[in-house]
């Protein structure tokens, strides 16, 4: 069966002190995992795209890396502003429109 | 700005009720989706559709009507035969099943 799993559920840092966010996925085959940033009462927000193994993709303190079996979303020097609940979602390559998405990952950043 | 907005906020359902929940896009995408998002599970999908007059159940779809007459607007009905509606629901577009989705603000339904 599909299945998405991000962990930690919940991730108290403070400010300036780098982690990572964990992704893993076992589907058949995988056309896409897509990361998502989602604030309290809004819809998520797109950030990254990967499609294959070894693919970074990077933007301000955020760096998404891809392997087979699962993604990190790495977090440099976090600040406040990025407390935020961060969704992995992954499209299997079974075809049509289905993608799956994890629970997410909340992230409290203390000044 | 191209976006997708989503009416009302906040919506109230009375028991044997039907309510519409409406979603609009500006971003001239093709495909259009509802998910439903719950307290600690991931969003499962109620319905997609591709292309105009065209859409399909997702997994969860029990409960659950939509249509799609225009490219821009895709509203979502739920009906009474949803015993459990309560649940924050996202409207999402995208320009292909390749892209990613980009999600409106969404709508929170609650039970009177």
């Amino acid at each position: 069966e599909d299945q998405v799993t991000q962990s930690p559920e919940a991730l108290r840092l403070q400010e300036g002190e780098s982690s990572s966010l964990n992704c893993s996925y076992t589907v058949s085959g995988l056309r896409g995992l897509f990361w998502y940033r989602q604030d309290p009462g809004k819809g998520p927000e797109f950030l990254f795209t990967l499609y294959s193994a070894g693919e970074e993709k990077e933007k301000e303190r955020l760096k998404a890396t891809l392997t087979k079996k699962e993604s990190f979303l790495h977090i440099t020097a976090p600040k406040p502003e990025d407390s935020a609940t961060y969704l992995c979602a992954v499209r299997p390559n079974t075809g049509g429109f289905k993608t799956i998405f994890g629970a997410g990952t909340r992230l409290f950043v203390k000044a | 700005d191209g976006g997708i907005t989503q009416s009302p906020k906040y919506l109230f359902r009375k028991e044997g009720q039907n309510v519409t929940l409406s979603c609009e896009q500006n971003l001239n995408h093709d495909a259009m989706y509802w998910y439903r998002q719950d307290p600690g599970q991931g969003l499962r999908l109620i319905y997609y559709s591709q292309i105009v007059n065209d859409f399909q159940k997702g997994d969860i779809a029990e409960g659950y009507s939509v249509s799609r007459e225009k490219k821009e607007s895709f509203p979502l009905t739920v009906t009474s035969a949803q015993k459990n509606p309560t649940a924050f629901y996202l409207c999402a577009s995208s320009i292909g099943v390749e892209q990613p989705q980009h999600f409106g603000d969404g709508t929170r339904l609650s039970i009177l």
